[in-house]
């Protein structure tokens, strides 16, 4: 079966710019979408099709995707993106999430 | 912008069945197909199926033996049956929508199905 592959947990400092990889076999030939969750709450779409940016999405969160490996970024980051993100792809009919980042803002 | 709310038991002994509803409100039934998502406590997001409003669905393939999912669209309604439960069935599960794009746009808040004796 497909696997995605996320780093458990990346940390930034406020102002910085935070990045957190996802690879899958040929990635890069597939849609790649980010969710971020907070404690508590739902997921949240931030990057569909690879880059692009639902209504709502602050303009600091960026996606790119190629060969294995597609990338959230997040520029100029902020507390509140102190948050678990989870990277998705499509592969066969069947939706597949990447284990999860923990991004700490520190 | 589309609403979603699940209802349904949240406590399921070992080896019964587990149903879940998701109700739908503010925007037409016809512009989404729909998911179920689940989250165990501490862990990661875990995709269960997805439902077109025709009624042909898709399942994951870990699941595909347990799984029935179904639409109402009179009712603005999508169910989730999942049988022969065990403990790690336990979890959080989410009713999704999906866009045409392949990605999970709107999630409803999530409910507890809690698997115990």
């Amino acid at each position: 079966s497909y696997e995605l592959t996320q780093p458990p947990s990346v940390s930034v400092s406020p102002g910085q710019t935070a990045s957190i990889t996802c690879s899958g076999d040929n990635l890069g030939g597939k849609y790649a979408c980010w969710y971020q969750q907070k404690p508590g709450q739902s997921p949240v779409l931030v990057i569909y099709q690879d880059t692009k940016r639902p209504s709502g999405i602050p303009e600091r969160f960026s996606g790119s995707n190629s060969g294995n490996t597609a990338t959230l970024t997040i520029s100029g980051t902020q507390a509140m993106d102190d948050a678990d993100y989870y990277c998705q792809a499509w592969d066969s009919s069947t939706a597949v999430f990447g284990g999860g980042t923990k991004l700490t803002v520190l | 912008q589309v609403q979603l709310q699940e209802s349904g038991p949240g406590l399921v002994k070992p080896s019964e069945t587990l149903s879940l509803t998701c109700t739908v409100s503010g925007d037409s039934m016809g512009n989404y197909y729909w998911s179920w998502i689940r989250q165990p406590a501490g862990k990661g997001l875990e995709w269960i199926g997805r439902i077109y409003n025709t009624g042909s669905t898709n399942y994951n393939p870990s699941l595909k033996s347990r799984v029935t999912m179904s639409v109402d669209t009179s009712k603005n309604q999508i169910s989730l049956i999942l049988s022969s439960v065990t403990a790690a069935d336990t979890a959080v599960y989410y009713c999704v929508s999906l866009s045409s794009t392949g990605s999970f746009d709107y999630w409803g808040q999530g409910i507890l199905g809690t698997v115990s004796s």
